[in-house]
């Protein structure tokens, strides 16, 4: 089965400076990687996804993310932090059903508390 | 507006007393899927269902049920909830002949507490 991995629960950064949520990942095959935010009493919101070739992904509300194969990594980015950034950020990568009848699920990270200080 | 919505978003109940959350999406999608969502695991798929009248267990089953009757509507069944089901439940759907990279659209979650 696909895995990923979120290191770090919380991450703590001032508004304006950039920040960066960690994402490492173990796949048998090609990785599809997504990131999903999630406001407090809201659903999860699709924020970006990897797209083959592309190492660097733009998405919503400023992110971006930068796959790096060597290191196995999906790390989230944003140059200058916003205090509305604050929310559960949740790492996730389509996985093979329990069933084994297709590849629908997704597995996700346990997710990262975003705060951003004012 | 494309949306996957559950109902109710809260909802307290009993252990033993039977209870549904309704989910329903107007996309089109085929693939449907339920989480929950407990602090420091992440979401995990409960059950899932490729098309109508086709569904099948996910990674935590035991204690749900589903069926899919029509496309756009995939209820959870809880028969006898017990407080151990106490969590936050997602309802997700997607486009499966999208392929691979096809991100899933999630509903507003549902906060469940069995006492």
């Amino acid at each position: 089965a696909q895995s990923v991995a979120q290191p770090e629960d919380q991450v703590n950064v001032a508004e304006g400076n950039p920040l960066t949520v960690k994402c490492t990942y173990s796949v048998s095959g090609n990785p599809y990687l997504f990131w999903y935010v999630q406001y407090p009493n809201r659903g999860l919101q699709f924020l970006l996804k990897y797209i083959t070739g592309d190492n660097l992904v733009k998405g919503s509300y400023g992110f971006e993310a930068e796959f790096n194969k060597s290191q196995t990594s999906f790390h989230l980015k944003k140059p200058s932090a916003l205090v509305s950034d604050s929310a559960l950020y949740f790492c996730a990568v389509r996985d093979k059903d329990a069933g084994g009848t297709s590849y629908g699920k997704l597995t996700f990270g346990q997710g990262t508390i975003l705060t951003v200080h004012p | 507006e494309a949306q996957v919505t559950q109902n109710p978003r809260y909802l307290i109940t009993v252990t033993g007393k039977k209870l549904t959350v309704t989910c329903s999406q107007n996309m089109n999608h085929e693939y449907m899927s339920w989480y929950r969502q407990d602090p420091g695991l992440g979401l995990r798929q409960i059950y899932y269902s490729m098309n109508v009248e086709v569904t099948d267990k996910g990674d935590v089953p035991e204690g749900y049920k589903v069926s899919r009757k029509e496309k756009r509507n995939f209820p959870l069944i809880l028969e006898s909830p017990s407080p151990n089901q106490t969590s936050l439940y997602f309802c997700a759907s997607s486009l499966l002949a999208g392929g691979m990279n096809t991100e899933a659209f999630f509903g507003q979650g549902t906060r469940l507490t069995v006492v």
